[in-house]
């Protein structure tokens, strides 16, 4: 079975803190993905990455930064947490379009309190 | 990227089916239409993807009209399990984009009530 595995399920950070999600992959994917969820918001894209050291921009970057040296890992990185992105989590992986199954697995989420 | 329309809410009685609707109106030739769905607490599970044929699989069937411009998802037996947030999301054309990166809209939230 594919496995995505996120570092932490619960997470509890101070303001101003460098803060570190990470996640692997298992499935020789080349892409990888992060996602913030929130009430009424849905699942938004924050970053991708479709190769080691490759990454794009997603719908919300302002605030974060990503890290993909390994082909199995792809970090998410909050320079300086603010109470703002207080949130859930959520990493996924896939093989790209073209190259067999291309459906997207997620991780179970890693909840995001910053006080 | 195309964008998609799904009413916010449905219910659907246990053992019979739910049908999902999708609106992409803008969707362009390459695009595929998949569907995930989020169990409470859990991270999104895929279901089903197409490209214009109605496809099938043991979870669910999806319906492309001919037009391309909608689908609906089936989920033939709806149990309580089922209970979830239904994505429907339009892929980017490979072509141009070599991610591939999926972006969810708000759902809709299927109650299977006893």
């Amino acid at each position: 079975d594919v496995k995505v595995t996120q570092s932490s399920r619960y997470l509890v950070k101070r303001t101003g803190e460098k803060v570190f999600l990470e996640c692997v992959q298992d499935m020789d994917h080349e892409n990888m993905f992060w996602y913030r969820q929130d009430p009424g918001l849905g699942l938004r894209l924050i970053y991708f990455s479709y190769d080691v050291k490759m990454k794009e921009k997603g719908d919300i970057p302002e605030g974060y930064s990503v890290s993909r040296e390994k082909k199995e890992r792809f970090s998410l990185i909050l320079e300086s947490a603010s109470t703002n992105q207080t949130s859930m989590y959520l990493c996924a992986s896939s093989f790209p379009l073209g190259q067999g199954n291309t459906e997207a697995f997620f991780g179970q989420g890693t909840r995001l309190t910053v006080v | 990227d195309a964008k998609t329309t799904q009413p916010p809410s449905m219910d659907c009685a246990e053992g019979r089916a739910a049908n999902l609707p999708c609106n992409h109106s803008t969707i362009s030739g390459n695009e595929y239409v998949y569907w995930y769905r989020q169990i409470h607490s859990q991270g999104p599970q895929y279901i089903i993807h197409g490209l214009k044929n109605n496809e099938t699989n043991e979870m669910a069937s999806l319906i492309i009209t001919e037009d391309r411009k909608s689908s609906t998802l089936i989920l033939p037996h709806a149990t309580l399990r089922d209970t979830a947030v239904y994505y429907c999301i339009v892929r980017p054309n490979p072509f141009y984009n070599q991610g591939g990166k999926l972006i969810f809209g708000q759902g809709t939230e299927l109650s299977v009530k006893p």
